[in-house]
């Protein structure tokens, strides 16, 4: 395991339903980011969180709100999702958010919405 | 267009063989280009890293290569064992930022 969890594994919310993934990494990082993987499709980055400030939103729909409490946590709110919104959410954290510094990746949440 | 473009989508190989994927990218200015390996129901896991003044990497049964001048980029497996079957995906580092550029992967599936 890569030192960054992500719970829960497997999720499945209706479009009312509200819930929240949770991401924790353990390497001591000062970044985190959240990303969508759907099938066939490259890795789109949602968000990038550096010293717990959020520092790059990629025009994700206001239905996903992201929360960083402290360094080492990371939390995706969902609200009135979509199905087309199903995926697999992967958490990442690296030392920095600048540079060229290695990312870390959890095992993703496997969403799916009904 | 994406940056990253890899080829073949998915390709089935017979346990002990050997397989070369390919990366091309468009990435400028070019930092560095990683080959993660992302196992079903797992996040990717980072298997080389080059930067542009590396050729060659090798992890293992997998060998990496780079060729900054053309923007390519292989990754070979040699002697491929079933745990080999996963999704081989491309990452490009543009110099100066964190932000990567990701390939589609590469869909490797090994049978016995």
């Amino acid at each position: 395991e890569t030192g960054v969890t992500q719970t829960p594994r497997h999720l499945v919310m209706g479009m009312t339903n509200k819930k929240s993934l949770k991401c924790e990494q353990h390497l001591g990082h000062n970044a985190m980011y959240w990303y969508k993987q759907s099938a066939k499709k490259p890795l789109e980055l949602m968000f990038v969180y550096s010293l717990e400030e959020r520092v790059e939103n990629n025009s994700v729909p206001s239905r996903f709100s992201p929360e960083c409490p402290n360094s080492s946590h990371l939390f995706l709110h969902l609200h009135t999702l979509q199905p087309e919104d199903s995926a697999l959410y992967l958490c990442a954290s690296s030392r920095l958010a600048v540079g060229n510094n290695e990312q870390f990746f959890g095992p993703g949440t496997r969403l799916t919405v009904l | 267009k994406n940056q990253v473009e890899q080829s073949p989508q998915s390709l089935i190989i017979l346990e002990g063989k050997n397989c070369t994927l390919q990366c091309n990218y468009t990435v400028s200015p070019f930092s560095n280009l990683r080959w993660y390996k992302q196992d079903t129901g797992r996040g990717p896991v980072s298997l080389t890293i080059m930067t542009f003044s590396e050729n060659t990497k090798s992890n293992g049964r997998y060998t990496a290569t780079l060729d900054a001048d053309t923007k390519q980029s292989s990754l070979h497996i040699t002697a491929s064992q079933l745990s080999d079957s996963a999704s081989y995906i491309c990452v490009v580092s543009g110099e100066g930022n964190n932000r990567l550029a990701f390939g589609k992967g590469n869909q490797v599936v090994v049978i016995p």
